[in-house]
């Protein structure tokens, strides 16, 4: 069964960066697909950050280009989200989720459980 | 960026009820929207691919349809178990984006 799992701490400070990381079992990330960030903020609103190809590839939202980064550790099977700069807007509950293509349709078939994230002082 | 706006934002609901909520698009996205359920506490979950496609296990009563801006899930009778908030997603044009979200609330 494939299972992803984000941890990292629950609160950061303004200014300071956000990393996170998901651990993945029961599939090897360099095998297939493509694996992303997302988070939910206070209210509901969802965004899509970014994802980490098999290949090593990335794909970020122009909105947060200049300060996301995503990185794996193949030898761990995990991936890595890093937000620098961050502000009381990023905080959020933050998700990894695999990426799946099935023929022409692309869809987030799994996800982790989350992590809730506070920005504050 | 291509927004996505769901109507109505939340749904009082009764147990065997017909429930449709709607997602429209900035511009033409195609059938590439998915919709997910996310239940209180819980991750969100896959429900229907590509506007139309039933995903695996999902039982039938989830029906999703439309194409190009306008797009529609229909709950066919509503179980207390699907009480959630349910978004659309657009992955048509990057970056992804997600609505806003239809929360189905108990009368």
């Amino acid at each position: 069964e494939i299972q992803l799992q984000e941890s990292g701490p629950g609160l950061v400070k303004p200014s300071q960066s956000l990393s996170l990381t998901c651990s993945v079992t029961g599939y090897t990330i360099t095998s297939g697909y493509d694996w992303s960030w997302i988070r939910k903020f206070p209210g509901n609103k969802m965004e899509w950050m970014g994802y980490i190809s098999n290949s090593g590839s990335t794909n970020y939202n122009p909105s947060l280009k200049i300060r996301i980064s995503i990185t794996r550790d193949t030898s761990k099977n995990q991936f890595f989200l890093q937000l620098n700069s961050v502000t009381t807007e990023d905080t959020a509950t933050y998700y990894c989720a695999r990426y799946t293509l099935y023929y022409s349709s692309y869809y987030f078939d799994y996800w982790g459980q989350g992590v809730m994230v506070t920005v504050s002082s | 960026n291509t927004v996505m706006t769901q109507s109505p934002t939340s749904m009082f609901i009764s147990v065997g009820d017909r429930v449709t909520m709607n997602c429209k698009a900035s511009q033409n996205v195609g059938t590439n929207v998915d919709w997910y359920q996310q239940k209180t506490g819980q991750s969100p979950k896959l429900l229907i691919y590509g506007a139309s496609n039933r995903y695996t296990g999902v039982p039938d009563r989830f029906t999703g349809s439309g194409s190009g801006t306008d797009f529609t899930l229909t709950i066919s009778n509503m179980q207390a178990e699907d009480l959630a908030v349910y978004y659309c997603l657009q992955y048509n044009y990057n970056p992804w984006t997600f609505g806003g979200g239809t929360k189905l609330e108990l009368k």
